[in-house]
């Protein structure tokens, strides 16, 4: 099974800021076969990035992901105020995993 | 739109059985694999199985073996789960599959809060 860890577990941020997440496998990932997911409380979970760069329908471009391997990151280049939610990585070039998550918040 | 509607919370004691419904609305039902994916508290997400609903075949995560059953009929998917333990407490999503299948989840039910407790 490929264990995805994620960092920060906690990142705390300004709305218009640049936001960082990481996601790093214990083995490598074939053919970019990553995916990020945003899930917000209550809500349902929103597929963003899949093949580890390419927006989901009617994601905005501020969202981007890049990476191949074991490394890959995603970055909200401005946050808006809706941005701020819990976000994960998932694998699935073998039997799919998730990472732990990364929390978006206000600071 | 794509629409996916899950069944209410529910309670179970320990050993009991669960089965939870996700009818899909907004698309083409026979022409997208459907996932069953939970979420335990204060953890990330896990996959648990897939099912085609052409045919009804599917696979699970070896971690369910012998516990998990998936089945389908016209529009709505269903997930048994068996032999419940306090750990199965958890929400519980349904997901479509982007692909063929491609194992990305590009549309999420609700949830379902499974609550496993004497």
């Amino acid at each position: 099974e490929i264990v995805l860890t994620q960092s920060p577990g906690t990142l705390s941020l300004s709305p218009g800021e640049r936001a960082t997440l990481s996601c790093r496998a214990s083995q490598s990932v074939s053919r970019t076969y990553l995916a990020w997911y945003q899930h917000k409380p209550g809500q349902a979970p929103r597929l963003l990035i899949y093949d580890a760069s390419t927006r989901a329908t009617g994601i905005p471009d501020r969202f981007s992901g890049s990476g191949s391997g074991t490394d890959f990151t995603l970055t909200i280049s401005r946050l808006e105020p809706e941005d701020f939610a819990v976000y994960y990585c998932q694998q699935y070039g073998t039997s799919p995993t998730f990472g732990g998550g990364t929390k978006v918040q206000i600071k | 739109q794509v629409q996916l509607v899950q069944s209410g919370a529910e309670v179970k004691k320990p050993g009991a059985s669960v089965k939870i419904s996700c009818k899909a609305s907004g698309y083409t039902f026979s022409n997208y694999y459907m996932h069953w994916v939970r979420q335990a508290p204060g953890q990330g997400p896990e996959w648990m199985g897939i099912i085609n609903p052409n045919y009804g075949n599917t696979n699970h995560a070896q971690k369910f073996q012998g516990r998990v059953t998936m089945t389908r009929d016209t529009s709505t998917v269903y997930m048994e789960l068996s032999d419940l333990r306090s750990e199965d407490t958890a929400v519980y999503y349904c997901a479509r599959d982007k692909g063929f299948p491609a194992y990305i989840f590009d549309s999420w039910g609700q949830g379902t809060l499974v609550t496993v407790s004497t």
